[in-house]
């Protein structure tokens, strides 16, 4: 069954910590996204890579950091530079560059305590 | 900045009745349009398109209307079904290097009553 594995779901976080956020995907698509949503308003755009070793830099990069080492995983790192971080990630992916016809997955929720 | 506004945080509607969904947007090279559908506890679902070369795109029950004039899109739904019940999203692309560079507007509660 293809589709997008995001784990952990919940994730609490002492402040000053990083915590990483996995993705796989066996969709076999090439690009890959990270969005963030917080309440009352849309996702919004952290990185995205459309090909394995590459990756660039979203709306809201900052405090984040990411790899694409193989095309099945992207995950995101989430540092202790990021002033916000308590919020709902999404992970998605696409089959290229060429379409806004994303396949998320089922998120992971962040809480800093 | 919001560039992708949802002015209506949620709607009502009655079984078997049009669903009307809003959407205006203000970046002028936006050129492509989607609706995503959202369940709780679950992450966005792909729901229909529409590229800026067109005015109307339709897919089953689901139409959305490009006006792009006024920046606006909608996004309609006939009949609605208790099963539509979700939150709906409109983002946008300027498409160049990767469509999937997606602005999201905020979100429309839609509940469709029996």
């Amino acid at each position: 069954d293809g589709g997008i594995t995001q784990s952990p779901k919940y994730l609490f976080r002492k402040e000053g910590q990083n915590v990483t956020l996995s993705c796989e995907q066996n969709l076999n698509h090439d690009a890959m996204y990270w969005y963030r949503q917080d309440p009352g308003q849309g996702l919004r755009l952290i990185y995205y890579s459309q090909i394995v070793n590459d990756f660039q830099k979203g709306d809201i990069a900052e405090g984040y950091s990411v790899s694409r080492e193989k095309k099945e995983s992207f995950p995101l790192t989430v540092t202790s530079a990021q002033k916000n971080p308590t919020a709902f990630y999404l992970c998605a992916s696409s089959k290229g560059r060429n379409t806004g016809e994303l396949f998320f997955g089922e998120g992971s929720r962040l809480t800093v305590l | 900045d919001q560039q992708v506004k949802q002015n209506s945080p949620s709607l009502s509607v009655q079984e078997g009745r049009i669903s009307i969904l809003n959407c205006d947007y203000t970046n002028s090279m936006f050129d492509y349009f989607l609706w995503y559908k959202k369940y709780p506890a679950e992450g966005p679902t792909f729901l229909i398109s529409i590229s800026s070369i067109k005015d109307k795109n339709e897919d089953g029950r689901f139409t959305v209307f490009l006006n792009k004039s006024a920046k606006h899109l909608s996004l309609h739904i006939v009949p609605s079904q208790p099963g539509d019940s979700a939150v709906y999203f409109c983002a946008a692309s300027a498409g160049g290097t990767s469509y999937g560079k997606l602005t999201f507007g905020q979100g429309t509660i839609l509940t469709v009553h029996p």
